[in-house]
């Protein structure tokens, strides 16, 4: 049974430029949660997508934003990246009509110079 | 006041010890509760959920909640230097929503 994966694992960028990570959930789930984690901090949530929709947003500007496909994987785009963008980015997979048991991925480290 | 509090230790245990993490929340309509380990450079990983008051017991780790005190803690028994690791407390308001998390307890077991 698949686990949630990630790609790339790691990037680097520079300021302005942008970004694209990619999430594909696990076997039977729905629904994919996007967070970015700071060095020594918890994740943050920057949204959520269900069936092909933006269901909820966490307080993140503009630049971040993303897409469902009809395969339940899921795209995160930063544009305009900034040097404080720099941090682990999660993907995290559930199936709705449960409890919302979250499982991540291993996450990107994205580094902007 | 943050959503999400835990003491950022590091919480340090002798091996066979029992580690107790606490973690407490500013929503009283939050409904599900969860605790993540997450070893250095890795991501988290789901460890245990509960979901009413009282306890939940899963081999050697035990949650257990109090709505009416917004507390959560993990226990966990039988201390092993491998679970030694950041231990991510996580809130949602309702279920199927987004995960509010605390900033984590660092754990060491000390053989």
């Amino acid at each position: 049974d698949a686990g949630v994966t990630q790609s790339p694992t790691h990037l680097i960028k520079t300021r302005g430029q942008q970004v694209t990570l990619r999430c594909s959930p696990k076997s039977g789930h729905d629904t994919v949660s996007w967070y970015q984690q700071a060095l020594g901090q918890g994740p943050q949530f920057i949204f959520q997508y269900y069936e092909e929709e933006e269901r909820q947003r966490g307080n993140f500007p503009d630049r971040f934003s993303g897409h469902q496909f009809p395969n339940y994987s899921s795209e995160l785009n930063v544009n305009a990246l900034l040097l404080g963008d720099s941090a682990l980015y999660l993907c995290a997979s559930s199936l709705r009509q449960t409890y919302n048991e979250q499982f991540f991925g291993p996450g990107t480290r994205l580094t902007v110079l | 006041q943050k959503e999400v509090e835990q003491n950022s230790g590091p919480l340090s245990v002798p091996e066979g010890a029992i580690a107790s993490l606490n973690c407490t929340y500013s929503d009283r309509g939050s409904q599900s509760f969860f605790w993540y380990r997450q070893y250095s450079g890795k991501s988290p990983e789901l460890i245990m959920s509960i979901y009413s008051n009282g306890d939940k017991e899963d081999g050697r780790f035990t949650a257990q909640l109090n709505k009416a005190s917004q507390y959560v803690s993990l226990l966990i028994r039988d201390s092993q230097p491998s679970d030694s690791a950041t231990y991510l407390c996580a809130v949602a308001m309702e279920y199927g929503n987004k995960l509010v998390f605390g900033a984590g307890t660092i754990l060491r077991v000390k053989s």
